[in-house]
């Protein structure tokens, strides 16, 4: 049974630093991984989408990358800012035969001026 | 486009009443999936369709709950009688099966249940 877990549950930085976020998997069996925002009282919005034959995505300030293998994925956020305030979240698809995914608790970032 | 829209936003029930929480996917998007959060259990997929046909309902934690999705524009997820424990967020998402490996869902805005 996939698994996924984020590390840390929560992160408290100054703006301006860079920092990374860890996803890990249990089941190296997946069609992609992706990382989604959810603001408070909000709905999630993805942010990068990496197959499995990938071993990167950028977006502007997001890079995120995927080392199947070993099961973990980081998204790195450079120079960040107060607006990156949110919880994030990494999902994995690839059970069931279809894009079904499987969320890790999310990683809850205050990014503070 | 609206992307995903649900409704309603907010309900607050009794327990024992019936609820029903609609949805409506992206035009065009042949996958829609309902998904259930709470602090306890995270993000949970409840139900999956395909081209309007239940394809997973694995999710569906009892017979209390139940989903239907009448033409590719709408979809309803309906509890029945609920409890005080279906206090949740619920999610709706859909997504185009351009293939496997990039499929991206988007989700809709949520509705906020509570039971009581």
């Amino acid at each position: 049974k996939q698994e996924v877990t984020q590390i840390p549950a929560a992160l408290s930085v100054p703006e301006g630093e860079n920092l990374v976020l860890n996803c890990s998997f249990t089941d190296s069996a997946i069609y992609n991984l992706q990382w989604f925002r959810q603001d408070p009282g909000k709905g999630l919005t993805s942010l990068l989408l990496i197959q499995s034959s990938q071993r990167e995505q950028t977006s502007g300030r997001l890079n995120a990358s995927l080392d199947k293998s070993s099961g973990r994925s980081t998204l790195y956020i450079a120079a960040s800012q107060p607006g990156d305030s949110a919880t994030y979240l990494c999902a994995v698809s690839g059970a069931g035969g279809y894009n079904k995914l499987i969320f890790g608790a999310g990683t809850r970032l205050a990014v503070h001026p | 486009d609206a992307g995903v829209i649900q409704s309603p936003r907010h309900e607050v029930t009794e327990m024992g009443q019936e609820v029903t929480l609609r949805c409506k996917p992206i035009s065009g998007h042949n996958s829609l999936f309902w998904y259930r959060q709470t602090m306890m259990r995270g993000l949970e997929l409840l139900i999956y369709f395909n081209n309007n046909v239940p394809i997973d309902d694995s999710g569906m934690p009892e017979d209390r709950f139940s989903a239907k999705m009448p033409n590719a524009s709408f979809s309803t997820l309906k509890i029945q009688p609920s409890e005080p424990r279906d206090s949740a967020v619920y999610f709706c998402a859909s997504s185009s099966r351009q293939g496997f490996g990039t499929d991206t869902q988007y989700f809709g805005p949520g509705t906020r249940l509570t039971v009581l």
